[in-house]
């Protein structure tokens, strides 16, 4: 059975750093791009950031190039996303994904707020 | 960055038929495809169809995808009430390097 567990997120202060956590099994992780999405209160999904199988190559949306950083360890099977100067728009359910594999995570909450 | 374009909502009777539209480029939707996902309220998304249309183990069959040229298509058949959901389309942009998602579908059973 395939699992995905997301876990790290909190409430932090505007310019805080927070770093999310995944933890996949069930599947062959290190066979896969795997990615951040995330979604606002009321809003539609947004992706954020992925990582190629093997971690060479990473992709980010434009709003957070520079203040978030994602990495994986494929021997444990983990995805993080490192994120910093935190601000009010990075509030939202941040999900862990396999986006065309399907596999997706329960979400963790992330709130921005002073 | 531009996302794809689905239309906001969607409202049909019970027992009738929804098709969902997902327009996007030759660089994502006419590039792979596209992934179709359902959301219901306070869940996280559901895959309901992969890129190239297959449908996932588990997943009901009177949900079909399809695409034709950049316009990807979900086609719900006998609407039950649980379908009742918001629908996103998703693509890889080969040129912009990026996931796009489209804004999402909000289907009413009536």
């Amino acid at each position: 059975e395939v699992q995905v567990v997301e876990s790290g997120g909190g409430l932090v202060q505007p310019g805080g750093s927070l770093r999310l956590s995944c933890a996949a099994s069930g599947f062959t992780f290190s066979n896969f791009w795997m990615s951040w999405v995330r979604q606002a209160p009321g809003k539609g999904l947004e992706w954020v950031a992925s990582i190629k199988e093997d971690g060479s190559d990473k992709y980010y949306v434009d709003s957070v190039k520079g203040r978030f950083t994602i990495s994986r360890d494929n021997a444990k099977s983990s995805l993080w996303l490192q994120m910093s100067s935190l601000r009010a728009e990075d509030t939202a359910v941040y999900y862990c994904a396999s986006i065309h594999l399907g596999y997706w995570g329960q979400g963790t909450q992330v709130t921005v707020s002073s | 960055q531009a996302g794809l374009t689905q239309p906001p909502s969607v409202s049909k009777d019970l027992g009738q038929t929804a098709t969902l539209t997902c327009t996007g480029s030759s660089n994502n939707v006419g590039y792979q495809g596209a992934v179709w996902l359902q959301q219901h309220q306070g869940h996280p998304p559901k895959l309901l169809s992969y890129r190239n249309a297959n449908r996932p183990s588990g997943v009901s069959e009177r949900f079909s995808a399809s695409r034709s040229g950049n316009i990807a298509s979900l086609t719900i058949t006998g609407l039950q009430p649980e379908d009742e959901a918001d629908y996103y389309c998703s693509a890889w942009d080969s040129i912009l390097t990026i996931w796009m998602f489209g804004g999402g579908t909000k289907l009413t059973v009536l």
